[in-house]
């Protein structure tokens, strides 16, 4: 039961464009949404997150947006840089149910 | 210095032999949990704990056994049952369950 997902497995942008994640969720009890990002054979780090009650939050160069109504969040980076090249995951928790992540979203930034 | 360590990085075990998983946190979180990643897929929960002393079953705990007899650690056991046990193991500890995870560096498992 994929609660959580993130339909495009790879994504690739050139230095200096906007890179936009997307995921979209089932489960319209969650509440709290994160984005973490990954390098390889390393543990995920936290990057940004936005609870329900806003639809957009920014942090630097990192923007996510919440649209509840269509059970959708979006990550953007602007702009990016080749050390944003990672696997993107996205996840989501609420009403006492355990965070669920996405199958994650290989960005590559070109130079 | 607060954070989450996993022990040892890279694990290699002979196929049949039960191996254990190493997480430490002195975060104070009261939950903790672990996943597996396998090449090009994301991260399935395989168990997880609220509190010490409690733990329960996440999508694919066949094969594995857990412990949590103190707050500050969640060792994970990967049996002899687990068909499929070479893997990147993640362990990952937040104040409840609903809140952000803060992730270990991850234990690499290669079963020869």
């Amino acid at each position: 039961d994929q609660q959580v997902k993130q339909n495009s497995p790879s994504l690739s942008v050139q230095e200096g464009r906007i890179s936009i994640l997307n995921c979209d969720y089932t489960n319209s009890m969650f509440d709290y949404f994160l984005w973490y990002k990954k390098y390889p054979a390393e543990g995920p780090t936290f990057l940004i997150s936005i609870s329900s009650i806003k639809d957009k939050n920014e942090d630097g160069r990192f923007t996510v947006f919440l649209n509840k109504s269509a059970k959708h969040l979006s990550l953007h980076i602007v702009p990016s840089q080749p050390g944003d090249s990672a696997v993107y995951f996205c996840a989501a928790s609420g009403d006492n149910n355990d965070m669920r992540f996405g199958a994650g979203t290989r960005l590559t930034v070109k130079p | 210095d607060g954070g989450i360590t996993q022990s040892p990085k890279y694990l290699f075990r002979k196929e049949g032999q039960n191996v254990t998983l190493s997480c430490e946190q002195n975060l104070n979180h009261d939950a903790m949990y672990w996943y597996r990643q396998d090449p090009g897929q994301g991260l399935r929960l395989i168990y997880y704990s609220q509190i010490v002393n409690d733990f329960q079953k996440g999508d694919i705990a066949e094969g594995y056994s857990v412990s949590r007899e103190k707050k500050e650690s969640f060792p994970l056991t990967v049996t002899s049952a687990q068909k499929n046990p070479t893997a990147f193991y993640l362990c990952a500890s937040s104040t409840k369950i609903t809140d952000t995870q803060y992730f270990g560096p991850g234990t690499r498992l290669t079963v020869l």
